[in-house]
């Protein structure tokens, strides 16, 4: 299967502040799938990206499917206490359409009051 | 309208005995994945079943074996068990086809603890 880097391991950050995150492949993806999962339950998909380039929202978070296919990247703006988790980038396996995935390690984060 | 169900939630076994996990899809879902997740890692992909098939494989050994019913129930069998093997093991369903990236849901979990 693919591998996936994905960064920083963990971020400790203040509510409200702005946050962002990133995944790169070693090889091309045709799409990459941001979930997160909170402690005792499984991965909640939160953005499905479809086409290089593509910038997409949901709420406060917005991910891109970068231009070289090899990456991606999840922003969240103004941070509250539930984003607290841990944040997966994810892609097809075997870098086809419809097939199991392969995650990356994770970016846990950590929010201080 | 029922999410991915997954059972046991928790259950301990002692080395070299055999395990069984199951998975009920989402409503309306055709196809099963499973996924093995250790602690502070990603999930690792398992197998993928479709049309009661195997369709994918991860790298796994074969002691991990699985099945998938006409109504698109699965399981997941795991033989000769290791203490590695210890891990939340994840049912994920969705529809097959290009965009089934956001037809991709996660139950909650079994948490297996070898002995």
């Amino acid at each position: 299967g693919q591998q996936l880097n994905q960064s920083p391991q963990s971020m400790f950050i203040q509510e409200g502040e702005d946050v962002s995150m990133n995944c790169t492949s070693s090889s091309i993806f045709n799409t990459w799938l941001w979930y997160k999962q909170d402690p005792g339950e499984g991965p909640v998909l939160l953005i499905a990206l479809y086409k290089a380039g593509e910038l997409t929202s949901n709420g406060r978070l917005t991910a891109q499917f970068g231009i070289t296919r090899k990456d991606s990247f999840l922003n969240i703006s103004a941070s509250i206490p539930s984003d607290v988790g841990i944040y997966f980038c994810a892609g097809p396996y075997s870098g086809g359409g419809a097939d199991g995935l392969t995650f990356g390690k994770g970016t846990h984060l950590i929010i201080q009051p | 309208d029922a999410g991915v169900t997954q059972s046991p939630t928790h259950l301990i076994k002692t080395r070299g005995q055999q395990v069984t996990l199951r998975c009920s899809p989402k409503s309306g879902h055709d196809t099963v994945s499973w996924y093995q997740q250790a602690l502070g890692q990603g999930p690792q992909f398992i197998f993928q079943y479709y049309e009661e098939e195997e369709r994918q494989r991860g790298n796994f050994p074969d002691r991990f074996s699985g099945h998938q019913f006409p109504n698109y129930s699965s399981e997941l069998n795991v033989n000769a068990l290791l203490l590695g093997d210890s891990a939340l093991y994840l049912c994920a369903s969705s529809l097959l086809g290009p965009t089934s990236g956001n037809t991709i849901y996660f139950g909650e979990g079994s948490w297996l603890t070898v002995v």
